[in-house]
């Protein structure tokens, strides 16, 4: 089985600063991991995929993450926030080849404060 | 393109009446899933549907769950006996498949009074 875990439901930052949202994942096999972005009443987007290429992978709107196996880690950055980032994030990990039901971590919601 | 679509979008039940949630999944998706997003939860894997196979029930809470996919296309999620802590925005999302990449719609955000 796989779990996800985000450290911090809340992260706040001020415009211009560094973002860093953080996951950590379990999983018995190689993961397939993903980060998904959710504006107020709207569905999930997703931002950005870890399908065992590139281990840093860039993702719309100037963010990123890294894989890093030794850490089970896949934490989210952006180098200078904007407003229009807030919201909140999901950190997900699938590591079913065949179909791909994802296990979601319970979120980080992302303050952006002038 | 189109994009996936629910229905209603706010659903008001008394407890114990039963309800039905549809979902428009991209056209040409073969996969389709719904999920529940409660409070403090994240979200939930509920059930998954891929082209003719039987669906995959093994997120369902309990027997009051239930859903169908007609003609590989719109899917309706019923719940049966609606209990408070059925209240949650429950979120459908579509795939091609085997591409890992899921299409979520706007959800549909039910109240249980």
């Amino acid at each position: 089985a796989q779990s996800v875990t985000q450290l911090g439901s809340h992260v706040s930052v001020s415009e211009g600063a560094l973002v860093l949202l953080r996951c950590n994942y379990s999983s018995s096999v190689p993961p397939y991991l993903f980060w998904y972005v959710q504006y107020p009443n709207q569905g999930l987007q997703l931002l950005l995929k870890y399908t065992s290429a590139a281990t840093l992978v860039k993702g719309i709107n100037g963010f990123e993450a890294e894989f890093k196996k030794s850490e089970t880690s896949f934490h989210l950055t952006k180098p200078s926030a904007h407003m229009s980032d807030a919201a909140e994030y999901f950190c997900a990990v699938s590591v079913d080849s065949g179909y791909s039901t994802l296990t979601f971590g319970k979120g980080t919601m992302l303050l952006v404060s002038p | 393109g189109a994009g996936v679509s629910q229905s209603p979008s706010n659903k008001v039940t008394e407890k114990g009446k039963d309800v039905e949630l549809r979902c428009d999944p991209i056209s040409g998706h073969t996969a389709l899933y719904w999920y529940r997003q409660s409070l403090g939860q994240g979200l939930e894997f509920l059930i998954y549907f891929q082209g003719n196979s039987a669906p995959d029930k093994s997120g369902l809470p309990s027997d009051r769950f239930s859903a169908e996919r007609t003609g590989g296309s719109v899917s309706t999620l019923t719940i049966q006996r609606t209990q408070q802590e059925d209240s949650a925005v429950y979120l459908c999302a579509s795939s091609e498949g085997t591409s890992y990449e899921q299409y979520f719609g706007p959800g549909t955000r039910l109240t249980v009074t």
